[in-house]
């Protein structure tokens, strides 16, 4: 089982719906999660950090945490074609792993008009 | 700002060659990290370095060295480069590795050995 795993998609969604991207991992030591977005031939920018269970708003995202389930998602709501970019959840370990940033392989979001 | 700088961009490479990534990061963040980038799996770790005048191997350190020189730069070197080390490398920071803050990408350097 990988330590962090998402669907790589491609996920594809019209302009305006909402899109759901889902992240599990293994290790239940897990303190602190982590949503970035790459666009092609870019690096990772950071739009989401949690930290505790619920969720976080942040304007047209929101990240969902559930330590229990040992999920976490990232809704973007009213999604527009400039959201269509790789999505990569990233989960700093517990435990033994204390400290250790994974990342999961990316899911691949399209928006189109 | 220029936040988190990598040096050079692309870089062609025969196998056997020995190269040198730098790095260098103008936020006083005390963690510093490598990364690979391959199609399909994700970003994994190769080296990092928690604060100035230590290093720990990642998951795939195999292939390199590095070397955490001051407080902002942290270099990545292929000894002998092999077509295996065909990838996209981030260096990235943070604040400290043992907490929550995020890390910090630099815009990557895209190698090809041949």
């Amino acid at each position: 089982q990988k330590e962090v795993e998402q669907n790589s998609g491609p996920l594809s969604v019209p302009e305006g719906a909402i899109a759901s991207l889902n992240c599990t991992y293994s290790d239940r030591g897990s303190q602190s999660f982590f949503w970035y977005r790459q666009y092609s031939g870019k690096s990772p920018e950071l739009i989401m950090s949690i930290y505790s269970n619920g969720d976080k708003e942040d304007g047209r995202f929101t990240a969902q945490l559930n330590k229990a389930s040992q999920y976490v998602s990232l809704l973007i709501r009213d999604s527009q074609p400039s959201d269509s970019a790789t999505y990569l959840c990233a989960v700093r370990g517990g435990g033994t792993s204390y400290g250790k940033l994974t990342f999961g392989q990316g899911t691949i979001l399209t928006v189109h008009p | 700002n220029a936040g988190v700088t990598q040096t050079p961009k692309f870089q062609v490479l025969k196998t056997g060659q020995s190269m040198t990534l730098q790095c260098a990061q103008d936020m006083n963040h005390n963690s510093m990290y490598w990364y690979r980038q391959d199609p399909g799996m994700g970003l994994r770790l190769i080296y990092y370095s928690a604060s100035e005048g230590t290093t720990d191997k990642g998951e795939v350190p195999n292939g390199y060295n590095v070397s955490r020189l001051n407080k902002r730069e942290f270099s990545l070197r292929l000894e002998s480069a092999a077509p295996s080390q065909t990838s996209v490398y981030f260096c990235a920071s943070s604040v400290r590795k043992d907490d929550n803050s995020p890390l910090h990408f630099g815009n990557g350097t895209r190698l090809t050995v041949t």
